[in-house]
């Protein structure tokens, strides 16, 4: 089925551990995004990319990666995870060249830093 | 900061009440579009509105976009329970999609 997958659906880690959120999306959207969302911020936006090789920062990236060498993959790593960094975070694509395209959101991936 | 405002940021009532929930902001959007969230899943797309003014329903909800696009709101009437859900707003800006806080509606039986 066509969509757009997050993995793993829950993780815990340590304080200080790297680890990497997976976003896989079967349209081809050149446009694909990473959110996190907390109580009282809503969904704040970390990185975008707008093709492969091209990723841009958002309004929360400081002790977050991305890359995007396949248009259809963007994980997110946090390589050193610290307690503020638990959240739950959503990838979404993007057809890229309509006003009205929506983002296709996966279901998340909640994360926790102990 | 938020660059775009909701209010209220909780609202339950009664079914068959009438409501509107609001998205403030000081910026101009090309397009804003209003997402349901469930618990447990991502955000799913209600409507956009692209031009200053519009006015679009979608059966009981009816989204209004300010003539200066900066600002737009959700009334819903004749609240049903399955409305509930987390209610979002999301301002485009070049493909820079920034979401308010939300508004949590509650719909009591």
């Amino acid at each position: 089925d066509a969509g757009i997958t997050q993995s793993p659906r829950y993780k815990i880690t340590e304080t200080g551990r790297q680890v990497t959120l997976m976003c896989h999306q079967t349209w081809s959207h050149s446009y694909m995004f990473w959110y996190r969302q907390d109580l009282g911020h809503g969904l704040r936006l970390i990185y975008y990319s707008a093709a492969a090789d091209i990723t841009d920062k958002g309004e929360v990236p400081d002790g977050y990666v991305v890359s995007r060498s396949k248009t259809e993959n963007f994980p997110l790593t946090l390589e050193s995870a610290t307690r503020s960094q638990t959240s739950v975070y959503f990838c979404a694509s993007r057809h890229p060249f309509r006003a009205d395209s929506p983002l296709h959101f996966g279901n998340g991936t909640r994360l926790t830093v102990t | 900061t938020q660059l775009l405002e909701q209010s209220p940021q909780f609202l339950s009532i009664q079914e068959g009440e009438n409501l509107t929930v609001y998205c403030n902001s000081s910026s101009v959007f090309s397009s804003l579009q209003w997402y349901r969230q469930e618990p447990g899943e991502g955000p799913v797309l209600l409507v956009t509105v692209v031009t200053g003014g519009e006015v679009k329903k979608l059966k009981r909800l009816t989204f209004q976009f300010g003539d200066a696009r900066k600002d737009s709101s959700l009334h819903i009437t004749a609240a049903q329970t399955g409305d509930t859900g987390l209610y979002l707003c999301a301002g485009d800006e070049d493909n820079d999609m920034r979401f308010g806080a939300g508004t949590r509606l509650t719909v009591k039986p």
